[in-house]
């Protein structure tokens, strides 16, 4: 089966710009999640969706990150305006289910200049 | 807050020798656990997990991982490690009865010398 994909791979924007990322999860997956990995850190997740609805959104930075998944299936993640710190691997993973293992896609490495 | 801990954050082996990489984690309800490993240039990928039963856990490539409730760890193993083990490893909690909330470590760099 095919797995999570991510867009793009690689973007790098200056301060003060904005920025989207885009996920697709492995098919059938209902669960999609939203990590941030800081260079030398481990993952933390942003924003957590079952289905289209938020399950955990509570490490999301509202004022400048917002994440929607209209349809359930695939889903955006925004910056703006994008900060200096935001410099990081933005990850997306799905799992079949709340208490499944999570499948993650190859990442989108932001560099804020 | 859930917290994982990764107590090494670079190792360094030769081929062949035996390797354990400790995990411990702070919450004390019912959790899943997890080890992935993300090799250069590739994606985070599944190494094992731990969900119920026997504590003792085998995952691929000959990884192995101990559930020690008591200790709140789950220690990750290999008896002899390879060149191509060289990755970074990552320990995940997830809290099965808080929509699996997962929380990672911060990682363990393993560099195996031919």
């Amino acid at each position: 089966e095919a797995g999570v994909a991510q867009s793009p791979r690689y973007k790098i924007i200056e301060k003060r710009q904005s920025v989207a990322f885009w996920c697709n999860p492995i098919s059938g997956h209902a669960t999609l999640y939203w990590y941030q990995q800081i260079l030398g850190q481990g993952p933390k997740l942003l924003i957590q969706f079952q289905n289209n609805g938020v399950v955990d959104d509570s490490q999301l930075p509202k004022d400048r990150f917002s994440a929607e998944r209209l349809k359930g299936v695939d889903s955006t993640l925004k910056i703006q305006p994008a900060k200096l710190e935001d410099s990081a691997v933005y990850l997306c993973a799905s799992s079949s289910g709340l208490s499944r293992t999570q499948y993650f896609g190859p990442g989108t490495r932001l560099t804020v200049t | 807050a859930q917290s994982v801990s990764q107590h090494n954050h670079h190792v360094i082996l030769s081929e062949a020798a035996s390797l354990e990489l400790g995990c411990n984690y702070s919450y004390g309800g019912t959790v899943n656990l997890f080890w992935y490993v993300q090799y250069p240039g590739q994606h985070l990928q599944l190494l094992l997990k731990y969900f119920s039963g026997d504590p003792l856990v085998k995952g691929i490539k000959g990884f192995e991982a101990e559930f020690i409730k008591s200790k709140f760890s789950f220690n990750l193993r290999k008896p002899s490690v390879q060149w191509s083990d060289t990755a970074e490893y990552f320990c995940a909690v997830a809290e099965r009865y808080n929509f699996n909330k997962f929380y990672f470590g911060s990682g363990t760099k393993l560099n195996v010398k031919p």
